[in-house]
């Protein structure tokens, strides 16, 4: 079975500091995707990043970057410099391809407050 | 990208009556849909997955009497929540996976929130 644990909860920080957003999983599959999300108060999830299990590369996107690694089961996202805007709900989920048709499993996920 | 959309955004509707949920590829074709629930401060939940041309496979403790999908067109998935009750309030999310793309590609509605009175 597929599992997300998202093991920080809440997480508060002052503007312009660094934050790094934890995520483990757990799969059977050798071809999966992983995928981080962000949820404004507004409610709508706003797709981040997709990567799938054959891409160890780490990717940087403007503030955002992610580190993967298989060896550990994780995928971690951090902001840099972060901005009030970024305050918001982030989930981590993963989607086996092969088994499960394809549907995600989410993470609990974490609340990021970016205090001015 | 690829947009899916959803409708109503919102919902207010009084214990008892039906509610339709409408899910929609608006420039792709998806075979596969997939419905979340989300309760206030919580995950989103799976509750079932949406196969066009067939029955929907449900999550375990998902009533499928109560949460009726249809998926009848390529670009069309709809949830009715049948006699609906107080504690069905919640956020109703839909994806819908391209399969064109081979990739495994989700994209993600902007979600419903049905409030029942």
């Amino acid at each position: 079975a597929q599992k997300v644990t998202q093991a920080q909860t809440e997480i508060s920080v002052v503007e312009k500091e660094d934050v790094t957003l934890d995520c483990v999983y757990e799969t059977r599959d050798t071809t999966y995707y992983l995928f981080w999300y962000k949820q404004p108060p507004s409610g709508e999830l706003v797709f981040l990043i997709r990567r799938n299990s054959f891409d160890e590369q780490n990717e940087i996107s403007g503030r955002y970057s992610w580190n993967f690694q298989k060896s550990t089961s994780s995928f971690n996202f951090t902001i840099t410099a972060s901005q009030v805007v970024d305050s918001a709900v982030y989930f981590c989920a993963l989607s086996e391809h092969n088994t499960n048709a394809g549907k995600s499993t989410f993470g609990d996920g974490t609340t990021l407050t970016v205090k001015p | 990208g690829a947009v899916v959309s959803q409708h109503p955004s919102r919902v207010i509707c009084k214990s008892g009556t039906s509610v339709k949920i409408e899910c929609r590829s608006l420039d792709f074709q998806a075979t596969t849909m997939f419905w979340y629930r989300q309760f206030p401060k919580q995950s989103l939940m799976l509750m079932a997955t949406s196969n066009e041309g067939s029955k929907a496979t449900y999550e375990q403790g998902v009533e499928k009497d109560k949460f009726l999908i249809n998926h009848a067109s390529l670009t069309l998935s709809t949830l009715t929540v049948t006699s609906a009750h107080p504690e069905d309030s919640s956020f109703y999310i839909c994806s819908a996976r391209d399969h064109g793309t081979g990739r495994g590609e989700q994209y993600f509605g902007p979600g419903t929130r049905l409030t029942v009175t």
